[in-house]
This record gives C-alpha cells, sequence and structure tokens, in this order.
C-alpha cells in the first residue's frame, strides 16, 4: 500500500515553455499533498503544501505565479512550472499523506531547461 | 542552528556490521520522526516512523527516540552493501499538515 506516482519521470524542455508534473496517490485518498525540489548533493526542500480543494500554501521564497499547483481531488496534485529557466532543472518530487501518518513519497520527476 | 542536524558522512562500515546513524532537532516541541532511505537519483523511502520515547525495531532497523535529549539514531544490523545510500531524519513541525523538515543526510557506505 501508500503508492504514489509521478508523471513524467524525466522531461527536457526548452526556456520559456511551461511542463506540467502530476502526482497520483494510486492506493489511498490523501488529504495533504506536498511538493519538493532537490538540487545534486542537496537536502529535499519544501516547496508547497497543498490539499484538496483549497489552495496551496508556499514556502517562503517560492514564486507561487511560477511553480503553480493545483490539487484536484484527493488522489491527484499537479505542479506545472511556468516559463521554465535553466535554473528550474532539477528534481521534483511529491509526497502524499493522511492526517497524522507518514508521508510517502513519488519516484520523481527529473526537469531538465535548455 | 539548523533544525535538523545530521552528520553529512560519509560512514564507512563493513559488511555484516553495526551502522549507526544520528540525528538532532532544535524544535522541541517536535512530534513525529522518521527516518527514509534515498538512493542516488531516486526519491527517498520511508524505512521506520516513531513518534514516543524508545526503541522501536523493525526487521534490521531500530529507530531509538529520546525527547528529552532532541535526539533519534537509526541502527542498522548487520548492514548489507545494499543498504548504502543517503539516510535523512525527518522530524515534523507542530502544525496541523505534518511539515517534514529535513536533516541534510548522512551517506553511508558498506563495503563487501
Amino acid at each position: 500500500g501508500a503508492v504514489v506516482s509521478q508523471h513524467p519521470s524525466w522531461v527536457i524542455c526548452k526556456s520559456g515553455t511551461s511542463v506540467k508534473i502530476e502526482c497520483r496517490s494510486l492506493d489511498f485518498q490523501a488529504t495533504t499533498m506536498f511538493w519538493y525540489r532537490q538540487f545534486p548533493k542537496q537536502s529535499l526542500m519544501l516547496m508547497a503544501t497543498s490539499n484538496e480543494g483549497s489552495k496551496a500554501t508556499y514556502e517562503q521564497g517560492v514564486e507561487k505565479d511560477k511553480f503553480l499547483i493545483n490539487h484536484a481531488s484527493l488522489t491527484l496534485s499537479t505542479l506545472t512550472v511556468t516559463s521554465a529557466h535553466p535554473e528550474d532543472s532539477s528534481f521534483y518530487i511529491c509526497s502524499a499523506s493522511l492526517p497524522l501518518y507518514e508521508q510517502y513519497f513519488g519516484p520523481g520527476t527529473r526537469l531538465t531547461v535548455t | 542552528q539548523k533544525e535538523v542536524e545530521q552528520n553529512s558522512g560519509p560512514l564507512s562500515v563493513p559488511e555484516g556490521a553495526i551502522a549507526s546513524l544520528n540525528c538532532t532537532y532544535s524544535d522541541r516541541v517536535s512530534q513525529s520522526f522518521f527516518w527514509y532511505r534515498q538512493y542516488s537519483g531516486k526519491s527517498p523511502e520511508l524505512i521506520m516512523s516513531i513518534y514516543s520515547n524508545g526503541d522501536k525495531e523493525d526487521g534490521r532497523f531500530t529507530a531509538q527516540l529520546n525527547k528529552a535529549s532532541q535526539y533519534v539514531s537509526l541502527l542498522i544490523r548487520d548492514s548489507q552493501p545494499s543498504d548504502s545510500a543517503t539516510y535523512l531524519c525527518a522530524v515534523t513541525r507542530n502544525t496541523g499538515f505534518q511539515k517534514l523538515v529535513f536533516g541534510t543526510g548522512t551517506r553511508l557506505l558498506v563495503s563487501p
């Protein structure tokens, strides 16, 4: 149980374009989903917390207009990187949880912006 | 002071030995504590969760929590080369949404 999927697993896009990443909880309904970013040899940095049906809460320093999060249902959250630039190239990981339970991570999406 | 601190390592142990990974946290009201394993290029995988003082065992893994000392550890018995990875300690802030604060991780190398 507690399986979280992400799609795509990797994506290459040109500078200035937008990329959408999907995160799905496959065998449970997640009340909360989280989006993280990880640069090489660094730890995970929380970008935002999203709850189904409400606006995402972004961490300090994360541009909400650049990283659009939609939590459409209890099993699906999407992250759209708008007007991507090379410095947005990173490993994006989502996680899903039930209240007071552990977070389970998706396999991650590696984004390369050329 | 970082909220969650770990020695970055690498911690090198021979196959079959016990690996001991340590983590300290600064927020005294932290409620939940987790150990994640992350292989290079992969996402974190939950290994252990612990919520109360004492030891919690699961197979070759034992998590230890001491809230008075703000200290949590992970012991890996009979270490295997496949255990070589980065181990992330994570602590929840005292909020309603279980936000995790991660340490920078300890890299473990188990030599055959």
